[in-house]
């Protein structure tokens, strides 16, 4: 079992659908990162959080650390926002830089 | 403000030839994190490295890889003797500052190597 599982693997979306994508993990960290790639492309951190919840635009990010799990949400989803979105963790201690990647999440938003 | 930047973003090499991927952190960071994305896989840490240090190459296959971050110019990963296997998108990442602190991460663009 990996340590970082994201779901779905792919997603389909109308344009203007809301979307959320999940990652669950099974080891302790110090924080988690939502990156964004483009095919071909390169990677873009959207978000890093350790705790609660984080907005910018139409993102938002939430994390419950008990549980162990943390969702990206895209709210009137658009073309543009197609990617692949790659959860990671941070390791915790003196491996807080380490990143464990999740396999990526496939979205396509058809206008 | 220039972000992480990596080149070549294509490299295109022979089996048994060198690749030199080089890596400029973001102005004012001296942490560099590389990673590797194999095709229908995710990505992997490598290496982990300050000005002039090896900290961390964990992630590193034992042979043929190398990887270093002088004290000027660029962090450069060095793949000797590639083979088609090495065939892979390759990630730099920086940071201001490195263990202890959550500093956020910037990545590049990535270099995409091809062994034919």
């Amino acid at each position: 079992k990996n340590e970082v599982e994201q779901s779905p693997q792919n997603l389909t979306a109308q344009e203007g659908e809301f979307i959320t994508i999940n990652c669950s993990y099974s080891v302790g960290i110090s924080a988690l990162h939502w990156l964004q790639q483009h095919p071909g492309g390169g990677i873009v951190s959207l978000f890093m959080l350790s705790s609660g919840k984080k907005k910018h635009g139409r993102l938002i990010a939430t994390i419950n650390i008990q549980e162990k799990h943390s969702s990206l949400h895209i709210t009137a989803s658009h073309p543009r926002d197609s990617a692949v979105y790659i959860c990671a963790v941070r390791g915790s201690g003196g491996s807080n830089y380490k990143l464990t990647f999740g396999k990526g999440t496939l979205l396509t938003v058809n206008p | 403000n220039a972000g992480v930047m990596q080149n070549p973003r294509h490299l295109v090499r022979r089996r048994g030839q060198e690749a030199r991927l080089r890596c400029s952190p973001m102005k004012g960071h001296s942490h560099v994190y590389w990673y590797r994305q194999l095709p229908e896989e995710g990505l992997k840490f490598m290496v982990y490295l300050q000005k002039e240090n090896i900290i961390d190459e964990s992630g590193m296959p034992k042979e043929r890889f190398s990887a270093e971050f002088p004290k000027e110019g660029p962090s450069i990963l060095r793949i000797q003797q590639v083979v088609r296997g090495d065939s892979a998108a390759y990630f730099c990442a920086s940071s201001r500052q490195g263990t202890g602190i959550l500093s956020p991460l910037h990545f590049g663009n990535g270099t995409r190597l091809t062994v034919t």
